[in-house]
């Protein structure tokens, strides 16, 4: 057990649907990643957070958006979802930015 | 622009076996850093190393060990006497910092699935 968490584990939903996944971070963690897993991309990183503030961006789609509250916990916002958004998406998070990021077991989003 | 290979897409061998998997990566940066992960069936990221650019002394934690080797940009792990349990995913990754402090997300291979026949 890494420490990180999400919810929730599995999201079944609908194409043009919005969903919301939440991360909390290890206790200490500043910094918080996404990051995306499917057949056809692999593991690809979406967004970085440190203590509340967007630090970096990768190949997140403009439909995506995510944010870090106070409390250091994260949501990922997905929306207009299509069936190529099915995948299962990673929350880790680190001490620091240049830490090792630890991993959550992640949540599997089907879209139907 | 970051890349890591995982040329080799599956291995398989029998239990006992010593198994190589290889990573090689490509930045233009100077300082970078480079790790590890496994993926077992239920589908969680484990950590299992990270090794700065500056730092290319190989580790051996049991029956795993990693060859870093920054002439031929290559970070290979290798498991010893290898086991069912082994049987999963591994990724290997880089990550590079940025130069005002902070690193970018991590730069992700493939991974190499690899099945442990008992």
């Amino acid at each position: 057990d890494s420490g990180v968490t999400q919810t929730p584990k599995h999201l079944i939903t609908a194409t043009g649907q919005r969903v919301t996944l939440r991360c909390s971070p290890r206790s200490g963690d500043l910094s918080v990643y996404w990051y995306q897993q499917s057949l056809d991309q692999g593991l690809q990183f979406l967004i970085q957070y440190y203590n509340g503030e967007e630090r970096a961006k990768g190949n997140i789609l403009e439909r995506f958006s995510a944010q870090q509250f106070p409390d250091l916990h994260s949501e990922l916002n997905l929306s207009s979802l299509e069936l190529g958004d099915s995948a299962l998406y990673f929350c880790a998070s680190s001490v620091t930015e240049e830490e090792t990021q630890y991993f959550g077991p992640g949540t599997r989003l089907l879209v139907l | 622009a970051q890349k890591v290979t995982q040329a080799q897409t599956e291995i398989s061998v029998v239990e006992k076996e010593d198994v190589t998997l290889d990573c090689v990566y490509e930045t233009r940066d100077t300082t970078y850093y480079l790790f590890w992960y496994k993926q077992p069936p239920s589908g969680e990221l484990v950590f299992l190393i990270r090794r700065n650019s500056f730092d290319e002394q190989n580790e051996i934690s049991g029956r795993y060990s990693w060859n870093f080797q920054k002439s031929t940009s290559s970070f290979n792990f290798t498991i010893t006497a290898s086991q069912v349990v082994d049987s999963a995913v591994y990724f290997c990754a880089l990550s590079v910092p940025y130069s005002g402090g902070g690193a970018d997300g991590l730069t992700f291979g493939k991974g190499t699935h690899l099945i442990i026949q008992p």
